[in-house]
């Protein structure tokens, strides 16, 4: 596809359950973003793959969240044991290299923690 | 100390009124800088690079001031259509977002 792809667009889940969200990157961008948006709040740094370096985790709210990268392509974010406060928008973003050039957004994924 | 600071407004204006956002970064050696715009429920998109001479692009003019730590934007002869929030984004290896800005501007 021509840009950042996100699947599912919408997700709701019971609290305590597990949950895979993927992000599909612009082909050929070797950077891959994931951030966290709350309702009305800013996006919140989540983690950050460059190429086939170790990725920065640093953001990862607490150790049930994880994510993984194959090579340069697809990504996945899962958290496991949803809770309530997981319910946010989750952005995944894609450049074609660290932090020079322009950034391109896929629309999201909606999480819903019940 | 939030890596990126900014000030969430919101900032309610006129048509036609100049209004101006500003921002600032707490990582000295922060690399590179830009402006993104997110309208309502939508992704964030690239309005423009902050470079230390200042670059213009229309109506946005966006100032980096590195003693200082600190970027801006400008917007003159605001438009409806520029309603939207907008977000500093500071890039040290990784890309950290400022809060965003909520800016409405009415008729």
């Amino acid at each position: 596809g021509a840009g950042v792809s996100q699947s599912p667009s919408n997700k709701v889940t019971e609290k305590g359950k597990d949950v895979e969200l993927r992000c599909d990157p612009i082909s050929g961008h070797t950077a891959l973003y994931w951030y966290r948006q709350r309702l009305g709040q800013g996006l919140e740094f989540l983690i950050y793959f460059q190429g086939n370096s170790a990725p920065d985790k640093s953001g990862l709210p607490s150790d049930r969240f994880s994510a993984e990268r194959t090579g340069e392509s697809v990504s996945t974010l899962t958290i496991q044991r949803t809770q309530q406060e997981d319910s946010a928008v989750y952005l995944c973003a894609s450049s074609l290299s660290q932090g020079y050039t322009e950034a391109f957004f896929g629309q999201g994924t909606r999480l819903t923690v019940v | 100390r939030k890596e990126v600071e900014q000030d969430p407004g919101p900032f309610n204006v006129p048509e036609g009124a100049t209004v101006a956002f500003n921002c600032t970064y707490s990582n000295s050696a922060s690399q590179s800088f830009f402006w993104y715009r997110q309208d309502c429920r939508k992704e964030p998109k690239l309005l423009m690079s902050v470079y230390s001479s200042g670059n213009e692009d229309g109506r946005f003019t966006a100032q980096l001031n590195r003693a200082s730590q600190y970027i801006s934007l400008l917007i003159r002869d605001s438009k409806l259509s520029d309603s939207a929030t907008y977000l500093c984004v500071v890039i040290n290896n990784d890309m950290r977002f400022g809060a965003g800005t909520r800016l409405t501007v009415k008729p």
